[in-house]
């Protein structure tokens, strides 16, 4: 079965950075999408990226492009985003989630880690 | 980038009631639509996805149908574990958005 265990809540002060980490078990990783999905209080969900778990490409919302970078270490089974110069607004939960193969649907999901960006 | 409207944001239904969520996306997406539930707390779970396949494990109480631009989710006999928060989400050309919503509560 296929599981997503994601890094702890942080807390950063506005201009900060803040790293989330997503470890991957079971039949997945190199053949699939790694994308990072996140939901501020209240909003809907908003997608800011993914990595292809197997040759590591990348592609990035425009809204996130310059201050969000996404890197994995296969051998861990691990995936990382990276959000820096970080403002209230980007005060959420941050997700990972698995695309499976060419689709476009989120079918296993991490339990979720809540940022909160606050002086 | 293509939005998403859902309707109604709020619903109010009762145990056994059949339910039904509408979808709309700004421009054609085939059928490259997906529904989620989400509850308190919880990452949101897939249930339907190419706009009518059920994932597994999913109970077929829930359905969808539609395609190009208008969709909907049927839930045909609610159960208490059905109230929650629903999403439907396109994908179309490595570009990925959410509707805004639709709170389905206990009347």
């Amino acid at each position: 079965q296929v599981q997503f265990v994601q890094s702890g809540a942080e807390v950063r002060k506005p201009g900060a950075s803040v790293k989330v980490s997503c470890k991957a078990s079971g039949n997945t990783f190199t053949s699939d999408g790694i994308h990072w999905v996140r939901q501020a209080p209240g909003q809907r969900p908003e997608w800011m990226a993914w990595i292809n778990g197997g040759s590591g490409n990348t592609k990035y919302s425009q809204k996130f492009q310059g201050r969000l970078t996404l890197t994995r270490d296969t051998s861990a089974r691990t995936a990382y985003m990276e959000l820096s110069s970080l403002s209230s607004e980007d005060t959420a939960v941050y997700y990972c989630a698995r695309v499976p193969g060419p689709t476009g649907y989120f079918d296993f999901w991490g339990q979720g880690t809540l940022v909160t960006v606050s002086s | 980038d293509v939005q998403m409207t859902q309707s109604p944001s709020t619903l109010s239904a009762s145990v056994g009631d059949r339910v039904t969520i509408t979808c709309r996306a700004s421009q054609s997406i085939s059928r490259w639509l997906a529904w989620y539930q989400q509850k308190p707390g919880k990452a949101p779970k897939l249930l339907i996805y190419k706009a009518s396949s059920l994932q597994s494990g999913v109970p077929s109480r829930f359905s969808g149908s539609g395609s190009g631009t208008e969709f909907t989710l049927t839930i045909s006999g609610l159960q208490p574990d059905d109230f929650a928060t629903y999403y439907c989400q396109q994908y179309n050309s490595y570009s990925y958005t959410f509707g805004q919503g639709t709170q389905l509560e206990i009347k």
